[in-house]
């Protein structure tokens, strides 16, 4: 078992272009989150999996967030048309559904929007 | 509404002794966390707690009341190394984690 692993761990990108993240969580975890944190804050939710369903996105994510599980396995974010705003950490995390644990953190993806 | 309200910045001594507090409102309650996380890096989990008391693990112990919605993360024996944002999160009745926006703590020599 090697933890949960995200890729790329910076990006730097233009504004308005399209970037993708992955995240690979820990094999028998089946619930999957992905936050984003800037500076300062805590993590800010964005969207989870169980296994391959997506149950919740937060209303604050916009249409141009979007993700996806497609075997339940690793799971992708994608944001288009970036912005700015957008430059912060994301951060993915696994864990076993409906057990009382934590969860467990990849190291995040760095997005520089420019 | 759900809430986590812990204080933005403390300052201690190597070698002193710590206390981080956190209260909380959560729809439902499952358990409260403790993570650590260093500038640039991703949270590490350092306790739970989802009955009242307290639980010790070496340097660190976290200590839950849940009458009053109340925690704290007690650091003993400073290191320089301590230096770092502590997060408090809630797990709320959907098992998801509410978080607070976390205590930085500078450590002086």
């Amino acid at each position: 078992d090697t933890g949960v692993s995200q890729n790329p761990r910076h990006k730097i990108t233009k504004r308005g272009q399209n970037v993708t993240f992955r995240c690979d969580p820990i094999s028998e975890h089946n619930r999957l989150y992905w936050y984003r944190q800037t500076l300062g804050q805590g993590p800010e939710f964005l969207t989870y999996f169980q296994n391959e369903a997506q149950l919740e996105k937060s209303r604050l994510l916009s249409d141009r967030f979007s993700a996806e599980r497609p075997k339940g396995s690793f799971s992708t974010l994608e944001i288009q048309r970036t912005e700015q705003g957008d430059s912060a950490m994301y951060l993915c995390a696994s864990s076993r559904a409906g057990l009382d644990y934590g969860y467990t953190f990849g190291s995040g993806t760095r997005l520089t929007v420019v | 509404g759900q809430n986590i309200d812990q204080p933005t910045e403390m300052t201690a001594t190597e070698g002193a002794i710590v206390q981080i507090n956190c209260t909380y409102q959560t729809s439902g309650f499952n358990g409260l966390f403790w993570y650590q996380q260093h500038a640039g890096e991703a949270p590490t989990f350092l306790s739970y707690n989802v009955l009242d008391g307290l639980e010790e693990k070496g340097r660190f112990s976290s200590f839950l009341s849940r009458s009053k919605g109340y925690s704290y993360l007690l650091l003993k024996e400073l290191q320089m190394k301590d230096s770092a944002s502590y997060l408090c999160a809630a797990m709320d009745s959907n098992y998801q984690l509410i978080w607070g926006a976390g205590t930085k703590l500078i450590i002086k020599p």
